[in-house]
């Protein structure tokens, strides 16, 4: 099986940094995925890691560290409009399934 | 404009009564599924397709039904409603895993209260 975990809520500044973090345990791996979700809307792609390093995609970078489990979504000059869920996904070694973690609500204020 | 429709976005019904979630595609997409969204719990997979005619079950298959007989269209089928099925569901749809990044896109959404 897969267990995903990453923070419930994070709150930031306008203009700061955040990085939210995500840990997963899993029998085999085949691919992370950072989705952002608004409120109230459907989740849209925002990165994929398949190898360990960091991937960067203008204010959004994503790190990967297959040893460690571990993933972070990186979000730089903030805006209010980043106010959103973001969820870590992990696909399954088959390639037929993404298990996703529960999200991280993060707030941005002002 | 490429898309993923769903239909309807909301509705409300009572335990037992048969009800179809469709969800089309225009991306001539060969991988779809369908995830449901819970408070806490995040999305899980109910069902997905590899293609026409060959579908599996996900992690949170029992009370749900699929069929995948057009490349396009790939219905949810609840064939005796119960409250614990009142969700958010989102229907997705990608190239194939094996392709490009496998990144899903999604439907907007369908709100499903049972009473």
């Amino acid at each position: 099986g897969q267990n995903i975990d990453q923070p419930t809520e994070m709150t930031a500044t306008e203009g700061a940094i955040v990085q939210i973090n995500c840990t997963y345990q899993t029998s085999g791996f085949n691919g992370l995925f950072w989705y952002q979700q608004h409120a109230g809307e459907a989740p849209t792609f925002l990165s994929y890691n398949v190898l360990d390093g960091l991937e960067e995609k203008g204010r959004f970078s994503s790190f990967l560290s297959r040893s460690k489990g571990y993933s972070y979504l990186l979000l730089k000059e903030l805006q209010m409009k980043d106010s959103a869920s973001y969820l870590c996904a992990v696909r399954d070694p088959g390639g037929n399934k993404l298990v996703f973690g529960a999200g991280t609500i993060l707030r941005v204020k002002s | 404009e490429a898309q993923v429709t769903q239909n309807p976005r909301y509705l409300i019904t009572v335990t037992g009564k048969k009800l179809t979630v469709t969800c089309s595609q225009n991306m001539n997409h060969e991988y779809m599924s369908w995830y449901r969204q819970d408070p806490g719990l995040g999305l899980r997979q109910i069902y997905y397709s590899m293609n026409v005619e060959v579908t599996d079950k996900g992690d949170v298959p029992e009370g749900y039904k699929v069929s995948r007989k057009e490349k396009r269209n790939f219905p949810l089928i609840l064939e005796s409603p119960s409250p614990n099925q009142t969700s958010l569901y989102f229907c997705a749809s990608s190239l194939g895993p094996g392709l490009h990044t496998g990144e899903l896109f999604f439907g907007e959404g369908s709100r499903l209260t049972v009473l």
